[in-house]
């Protein structure tokens, strides 16, 4: 049972544009949230992470914004580059496992010049 | 740091063979992680440990599958006997416990293929 879920398999975007990457979970018990990117012939790569207390984390050009209300996340990367292009994985874990990660099947973002 | 190290990179044995996947950690983690990736389910976990220990092994599919952890750096993943249907991209993590995002560090994968 998918708990995570990125409903979005693709997206494709110009460059400078931004690039909004959505996910919805249904285990109103995870606590911690993490996106991952993912180039081909290559691991997962850790970007960013927001903690179920906050409603906003930014880095650089990314931000992740959390609505637990509607169990919501989303990443922002604003301007998008070439160079983002990958699949985004949305990840969420529940407190006390371990750090055990439920994953979404991953958005393949495809940034046009 | 060399990064988490996964062996072999690419696998390709005949249905009913028994293979075996291998991890080494980053030196100092103390949570390893496998992880299994089709198109069908995305990325699943499959087993953990924590100091060695197995932790939780409910993602395990079947009997046919089996992981050790015999010391700190080092891991295996073992299927047999392999199936089709276990062909998949399959993925060792490791973490540190107070890492402040303990975000994983991923091996590189070994795309497994049962013909």
């Amino acid at each position: 049972d998918q708990q995570v879920k990125q409903n979005s398999p693709s997206l494709s975007v110009q460059e400078g544009r931004i690039s909004i990457l959505n996910c919805d979970y249904t285990n109103s018990m995870f606590d911690y949230f993490l996106w991952y990117k993912k180039y081909p012939a290559e691991g997962p790569t850790f970007l960013i992470s927001i903690s179920s207390i906050k409603d906003k984390n930014e880095d650089g050009r990314f931000t992740v914004f959390l609505n637990k209300s509607a169990k919501h996340l989303s990443l922002h990367i604003v301007p998008s580059q070439p160079g983002d292009s990958a699949v985004y994985f949305c990840a969420a874990s529940v407190p006390n496992s371990g750090y055990a990660l439920n994953f979404g099947k991953g958005t393949s973002l495809l940034v046009t010049p | 740091d060399a990064g988490v190290i996964q062996s072999p990179r690419h696998e390709v044995t005949e249905m009913g063979q028994e293979v075996t996947l291998r991890c080494k950690p980053i030196s100092g983690h103390d949570y390893l992680f496998w992880y299994r990736q089709t198109m069908m389910r995305g990325l699943e976990l499959l087993i953990y440990f924590n100091n060695n220990v197995p932790i939780d092994d409910s993602g395990m599919p079947e009997d046919r599958f089996s992981a050790k952890m015999p010391n700190a750096s080092f891991s295996t993943l073992k299927i047999q006997p392999s199936e089709p249907r276990d062909s998949a991209v399959y993925f060792c993590a490791s973490s540190f416990t107070t890492g402040t995002d303990y975000g994983y560090t991923f091996g590189s994968g070994t795309r497994l293929t049962v013909v």
